[in-house]
């Protein structure tokens, strides 16, 4: 069983470019996550979704933050005319639909560098 | 506002002896805890969980321990092993809500 897998692992852009990540959940889990993580911090939350529906957004998710789960498979997460203040670890996490299934399982992330 | 604290950013053991991380929450409403590992350019690796319904849950050589009064918990690693070494993070969620809060984290070296 593959675990969660993102894409890419970096990425470099220019300030005001729009970039777009991809996050592939562990086969059959329907509930998936989007954090972010800066240097010296915990990851925080931006959203959630359970298979297609984008149940939960945090503040942290400005307007220029949009994610998608079609089809309730794969997502991706587009982040519209980055800042350098979006420098970060961008972290997708998976989980089943079982009672008391707390536990969420990471992907590697993708570290997003803006200059 | 920080709901999780792990005051300790780091913290240095001798292998073969305890580790002890520890981790403080403000926010009365957590009813389930986790701990995570992260080693760097990797993502968080759940460790072990406990439910506020408990005091203590045991896996190997990790055992996490709750004291809800104190709105405490402690990771205890033993006996420690070089390949330990790694970024534990604290989390907690609110029961009905899907949301992991987590602490900044505590570096454990573990030293041969």
């Amino acid at each position: 069983d593959t675990g969660v897998s993102q894409d890419p692992r970096h990425k470099i852009t220019k300030r005001g470019q729009n970039v777009t990540f991809r996050c592939d959940p562990i086969s059959e889990h329907n509930r998936l996550y989007w954090y972010r993580q800066t240097l010296g911090q915990g990851p925080e939350f931006l959203t959630y979704f359970q298979n297609e529906a984008q149940l939960e957004k945090s503040r942290l998710l400005s307007d220029r933050f949009s994610a998608e789960r079609p089809k309730g498979s794969f997502s991706t997460l587009e982040i519209q005319r980055t800042e350098q203040g979006d420098s970060a670890m961008y972290l997708c996490a998976s989980t089943p639909s079982r009672p008391l299934a707390y536990e969420q399982y990471f992907g590697p992330g993708t570290r997003l560098t803006v200059t | 506002d920080q709901q999780v604290k792990q005051n300790s950013p780091s913290l240095s053991v001798q292998e073969g002896r305890i580790s002890i991380l520890n981790c403080d929450y403000t926010n009365s409403m957590f009813d389930y805890f986790l701990w995570y590992k992260k080693y760097p350019a990797e993502g968080p690796t759940f460790l072990i969980s406990i439910s506020s319904i408990k005091d203590k849950n045991e896996d190997g050589r990790f055992t996490v321990f709750l004291n809800k009064s104190a709105k405490h918990l402690s990771l205890h690693i033993v006996p420690s092993q070089p390949g330990d070494s790694a970024v534990y993070f604290c989390a907690a969620i609110r029961g009905g809500s899907e949301k992991l809060v987590f602490g900044k984290g505590t570096k454990l070296t573990v030293n041969p």
